[in-house]
């Protein structure tokens, strides 16, 4: 089975500009969680997808955004790219409601802002 | 607020050697605890998934271990390899936050040959 891939892998950007960055799960999987990962901060949860639905929220501003599919791969948006906002953005999949099942990490996108 | 604390922050040890990784969490209302590896600039690789139910979980040299009313879980390596080189994460699922993973800071690890 393949594992949870991430598109693109590497980016380079300059402020104010926008991204999309694209997650495929697991086949099957139909949670789709985000996180951002900086050397300062380590890694923060962005939000959650599951049945197309948002489900969970972290505490970024709006400028970050997202969507999932009815086939459920997800995108998330980041708007008027800060220099701050360069950093390693990993996706996990599982294939549970509630969490309890093991979640899998894509390779990530590491985005860096100039 | 659900925090997660690891310790130590970096180790160095000899191959061969038996160690001992460290977890603590603040909120002991938790769903489950992951122990996850990173390789630099890579993503995340699970090791072991404990449910909150359990004590602990093994996987060949790993060894996972819960104790969730004092808010600890350790990850045991035995006979350590300079493959195992990489940073260590544990991460807590709460009871309400669907998947949402709360992650500990890491702990950065090196086998020396």
């Amino acid at each position: 089975k393949a594992g949870v891939t991430q598109t693109p892998r590497y980016l380079i950007k300059t402020r104010g500009q926008q991204v999309t960055l694209s997650c495929s799960p697991i086949s099957g999987h139909r949670s789709v969680s985000w996180y951002q990962q900086t050397p300062g901060q380590g890694l923060q949860f962005l939000f959650e997808y599951f049945s197309e639905t948002q489900r969970n929220k972290g505490n970024f501003p709006g400028r970050f955004s997202g969507r999932q599919f009815s086939n459920s791969r997800s995108e998330m948006n980041v708007s008027t790219l800060e220099l701050g906002d360069s950093a390693l953005y990993l996706c996990a999949s599982s294939s549970a409601l509630a969490g309890e099942e093991t979640q899998y990490f894509g390779p990530g996108t590491r985005l860096l802002v100039l | 607020k659900q925090e997660v604390t690891q310790i130590p922050a970096a180790l160095s040890v000899p191959e061969g050697e038996n160690l001992v990784l460290n977890c603590s969490f603040t909120d002991s209302a938790i769903y489950n605890l992951q122990w996850f590896r990173q390789d630099p600039g890579k993503g995340l690789t699970s090791l072991l998934l404990i449910q909150s139910s359990q004590r602990e979980q093994t996987s060949g040299r790993l060894n996972a271990s819960l104790d969730k009313s004092s808010g600890r879980s350790t990850l045991y390596i035995a006979a350590s390899q300079p493959g195992d080189s990489a940073t260590y994460l544990c991460a807590v699922i709460r009871e309400t936050s669907g998947s949402r993973l709360t992650f500990g800071e890491g702990t950065q690890l090196t086998v020396n040959p």
